[in-house]
């Protein structure tokens, strides 16, 4: 069965560090991965997806994620945190059977000033 | 461009009742679904539209209903409320299923007592 994994619930970084938000996959094929980011009273936001080719994808806001086919791993990246980034943040992984996204249970990334 | 708009943003219902919740997408967008959020649970499909005319169940579609009334509106009906039916419920868009992104509304915001 295909699924997705985020095993921390809680991300803190002060701002100004770097941060990883981590994200595990299982999938049959090649797996189509997604980050969303959803602010407070908000639906989610798009922030980026890897399909094929260069494992580093870069997305809006500063974030990129890296594709690890070996660790079946897709975390989410930025060099620089900001106070603002703080947000649920869910990865993503299309089912190849039924063609639909199966979400991750979300991670919430704290940034301290 | 609204892009997903959602109405109600918050409803409170009595067991039994029955509410529709309505969306509309202005981006001319084929698939249509919708989610609900539970804490800890990430968001789980209740419905989907993959294109005008077509309706399929997700993973958590028993007590609800769905239309897609044209292109732009999918609507969402609970014909008996339950109170496991309490959550907060999103609509999305995307212009097909697979890989492209989804487009979210806001939410609404459903108790259920």
């Amino acid at each position: 069965a295909q699924s997705v994994a985020q095993p921390e619930d809680q991300v803190n970084v002060a701002e100004g560090n770097p941060l990883t938000v981590k994200c595990t996959y299982s999938v049959s094929g090649n797996p189509y991965l997604f980050w969303y980011v959803q602010y407070p009273n908000r639906g989610l936001q798009f922030l980026l997806k890897y399909i094929t080719g260069d494992n580093l994808v870069k997305g809006s806001y500063g974030f990129e994620a890296e594709f690890n086919k070996s660790q079946t791993s897709f975390h989410l990246k930025k060099p620089s945190a900001l106070v603002s980034d703080s947000a649920l943040y869910f990865c993503a992984v299309r089912d190849m059977g039924t063609d639909k996204l199966i979400f991750g249970t979300g991670t919430r990334l704290q940034v301290f000033p | 461009n609204a892009g997903v708009t959602q109405t109600p943003k918050f409803q409170v219902l009595k067991t039994g009742q029955s509410m529709t919740l309505q969306c509309a997408q202005d981006m001319n967008h084929n698939s249509m679904y919708w989610y609900r959020q539970d804490p800890g649970m990430g968001l789980r499909l209740i419905y989907y539209s993959a294109s005008e005319g077509t309706t399929d169940k997700g993973e958590v579609p028993n007590g609800y209903n769905v239309s897609r009334l044209n292109k732009r509106e999918f609507s969402l009906r609970l014909e008996s409320a339950a109170p496991s039916q309490t959550s907060v419920y999103f609509c999305a868009s995307s212009e097909s299923t697979g890989g492209s992104p989804l487009h979210f509304g806001n939410g609404t915001r459903l108790t259920v007592t």
